[in-house]
């Protein structure tokens, strides 16, 4: 069964730093990668998909990186602002029971707070 | 914004009663999802669809059932609702690639 985690649950930085968000996963034959955004009471935002043949992906100040052997990803924000103030959720999309179709397994997300 | 529309979005209900959960999407992709969240639990899949009248279960399955008779729509009933059925439910597409979400219903059994 595939798990993902990611670490820190919970952070809180003032503005203006670069901050990384962890998430690793414990079955390496995945499709792809996705990260996204969601705001309180709302539903999710994509941010950055990485296929299983890529090592990065980048969107303005966004960067999210793949070691699919390791079974770990890194999103990496830069030079952070209030409005990134968000919970970030890494799902990996693999084969659900062997074939068929394929799902998304989620972690349970970093909830993040940037201090103005 | 990916073109996937959820209804209700908002719904209280008596222990007991069917609901039915509606996700109507307009990309003509070919994979449909149903998902909860619920604080502590993350994201779980519940049913999932790889084409019309192509379903099968996800890890949360029990109390549920789904139904996909057209590309575009893809149901969600809970056939009598019970009180761990409160949560909110996402309904998500995709093709291949990546997968895009609606804005969730918020359902409580009481």
């Amino acid at each position: 069964k595939q798990e993902v985690t990611q670490i820190p649950a919970a952070l809180s930085v003032p503005e203006g730093e670069n901050l990384v968000l962890n998430c690793s996963f414990t079955d390496s034959a995945i499709y792809n990668l996705q990260w996204f955004r969601q705001d309180p009471g709302k539903g999710l935002t994509s941010l950055l998909l990485i296929q299983s043949s890529q090592r990065e992906q980048t969107s303005g100040r966004l960067n999210a990186s793949l070691d699919k052997s390791s079974g770990r990803s890194t999103l990496y924000i830069a030079a952070s602002q209030p409005g990134d103030s968000a919970t970030y959720l890494c799902a990996v999309r693999y084969t659900y029971k062997g074939g068929g179709a394929d799902g998304l397994t989620f972690g349970k997300g970093t909830h993040l707070i940037i201090q103005p | 914004d990916a073109g996937i529309t959820q209804s209700p979005r908002h719904k209280v209900t008596e222990t007991g009663t069917p609901v039915t959960l509606r996700c109507h999407q307009t990309e003509n992709h070919r994979y449909m999802y149903w998902y909860r969240q619920d604080p502590g639990h993350g994201l779980r899949l519940i049913h999932y669809s790889y084409g019309v009248k192509d379903t099968d279960k996800g890890e949360v399955s029990d109390g549920y059932s789904v139904s996909r008779s057209k590309t575009e729509d893809f149901l969600l009933t809970l056939e009598s609702a019970t009180s761990s059925q409160t949560s909110v439910y996402f309904c998500a597409i995709s093709e291949n690639t990546e997968a895009f979400f609606g804005q969730g219903t918020r359902l409580t059994v009481v």
